[in-house]
């Protein structure tokens, strides 16, 4: 059965660092690729990160570039997004999810992100 | 950046009855890489249909997809009430990947 179990959401400041984990089980971690989505508080969802396999190749939504950083460990079965230059607009459910190619098709249950002094 | 336009926004129905929920897409979509998800209250959302009509394990028959291009529906045959819950379109032809705005179902 694949699990997902994303952590390390939290409340701090604007301007502050968050790191999130999303540990996976299930599956073989090394062969797939995956991605971050989150959703605001009563909104829809939006794409944030997707990373490769391998972790070769990332990409990122223009609101995060430059300030989220999407990473993993194929050793450890761990999935990261550290969120630096946080904003009261990246306030959020952040759910990590397996791709299959570029489809999301299992998502973990997420974890808040409250950005606010 | 690809926009999915929903419609409608909500839609009351009775169990038992058939829903039809559309999504529009602002460009063709490649490959037909499309989606449909379900999101109940307080939970993830759930894979229905991709590659717009390919049913995800699991789901059950009366929900199915179609369409192509820029115009796709999900189709709810008979409504169960677990059913009744916010759903989601979303192509994945096209970086970044992007979501309609959601189709509420609820219990008339």
């Amino acid at each position: 059965e694949v699990q997902l179990l994303e952590s390390g959401g939290g409340l701090v400041q604007p301007g502050g660092s968050l790191r999130l984990s999303c540990a996976v089980a299930g599956f073989t971690f090394s062969d797939y690729g995956m991605s971050w989505v989150r959703q605001a508080p009563g909104k829809g969802l939006q794409w944030v990160s997707g990373i490769r396999s391998s972790g070769a190749e990332t990409y990122y939504a223009d609101s995060v570039r430059g300030r989220f950083t999407i990473s993993r460990d194929n050793s450890k079965n761990t999935l990261y997004l550290q969120m630096n230059s946080l904003r009261a607009e990246d306030t959020a459910i952040y759910y990590c999810a397996k791709d299959n190619g570029w489809l999301a098709s299992y998502w973990g249950q997420g974890t808040p992100v409250t950005v606010s002094s | 950046e690809i926009v999915l336009t929903q419609s409608p926004g909500t839609l009351s129905l009775s169990p038992g009855e058939r829903a039809t929920l559309s999504c529009r897409v602002s460009q063709s979509v490649t490959n037909n890489y499309f989606a449909w998800f379900q999101q109940k209250p307080g939970q993830a959302p759930r894979l229905l249909i991709y590659a717009a009509s390919t049913r995800a394990t699991g789901i059950p028959d009366r929900f199915s997809g179609s369409g192509s291009g820029t115009d796709f529906t999900l189709t709810i045959s008979r409504l169960e009430p677990e059913d009744f819950a916010v759903y989601y379109c979303q192509q994945y032809a096209f970086s970044p990947r992007t979501f309609g705005q959601g189709t509420k179902v609820e219990i008339k």
